[in-house]
């Protein structure tokens, strides 16, 4: 069972890059979000969707863009990436009105 | 808003020996309330979870009892392993339908 899928699981980037971090779940969840974990923060919510179509802000927006055309996808796009943006960024996706998350093996990003 | 506070780390154990990672949480009602443990470079799996008052989550030992009075869902194991080595997450689901981490606390077990 893949579950949720992140690529790349290591990324190096120079301050100003653009990328894209992917995520894919094939469990049909309509509730997939993006995170960030850095040490003493534990998880902060950067964006999440309740379906395709539909995205909103979370906790730490800034920086970052999502989109959601389809229910499987959920890719988050750094604009211009900044050394406060190195962290560790996990997907996770759940039912709607499940309360269980699912989550990926994570995307470990470091800016210089 | 809702908020979860969890026992700083790193926590570290000998084999066999109790343990007790503290979690309060802030929150208008009663959200359901979760740890989540994160084994070495791995995403977090749901450990165990507990919806309402005085309901007791259990799991792989483990074991955890929502305590409105005290707002309060500590997370305890009788006899630590070393394969419990990993990082815990308390969390909160909020009226937002979001799902509020706390902070982590890092257990290391010595054989």
């Amino acid at each position: 069972n893949a579950g949720v899928t992140q690529t790349p699981k290591f990324q190096v980037l120079k301050t100003g890059q653009s990328m894209t971090l992917q995520c894919a779940q094939d469990m049909n969840h309509e509730y997939m979000s993006w995170y960030r974990q850095d040490p003493g923060m534990g998880l902060r919510l950067i964006h999440y969707s309740v379906g395709a179509g539909i995205t909103d802000q979370g906790e730490v927006p800034n920086g970052y863009n999502v989109s959601r055309s389809t229910t499987e996808d959920f890719p988050l796009r750094l604009l211009s990436a900044a050394p406060s943006q190195t962290s560790v960024y996990f997907c996770a996706s759940r039912l709607t009105g499940s309360t269980e998350a699912f989550f990926g093996q994570g995307t470990r990003l470091t800016v210089v | 808003g809702n908020s979860v506070t969890q026992m700083e780390g790193p926590v570290t154990l000998s084999e066999e020996a109790f343990l007790t990672i503290n979690c309060t949480y802030t929150a208008t009602g009663y959200p359901s309330l979760f740890w989540y443990v994160q084994y070495p470079g791995e995403g977090l799996q749901l450990l165990l979870k507990a919806t309402k008052a005085d309901d007791k989550g259990s799991n792989k030992g483990f074991e955890a009892t929502y305590r409105k009075e005290t707002t309060s869902f500590h997370l305890e194991k009788g006899s630590v392993q070393v394969s419990d080595s990993a990082v815990y997450f308390c969390a909160a689901y909020s009226s937002a339908s979001k799902i509020i981490f706390g902070s982590g606390t890092r257990l290391s077990i010595r054989p």
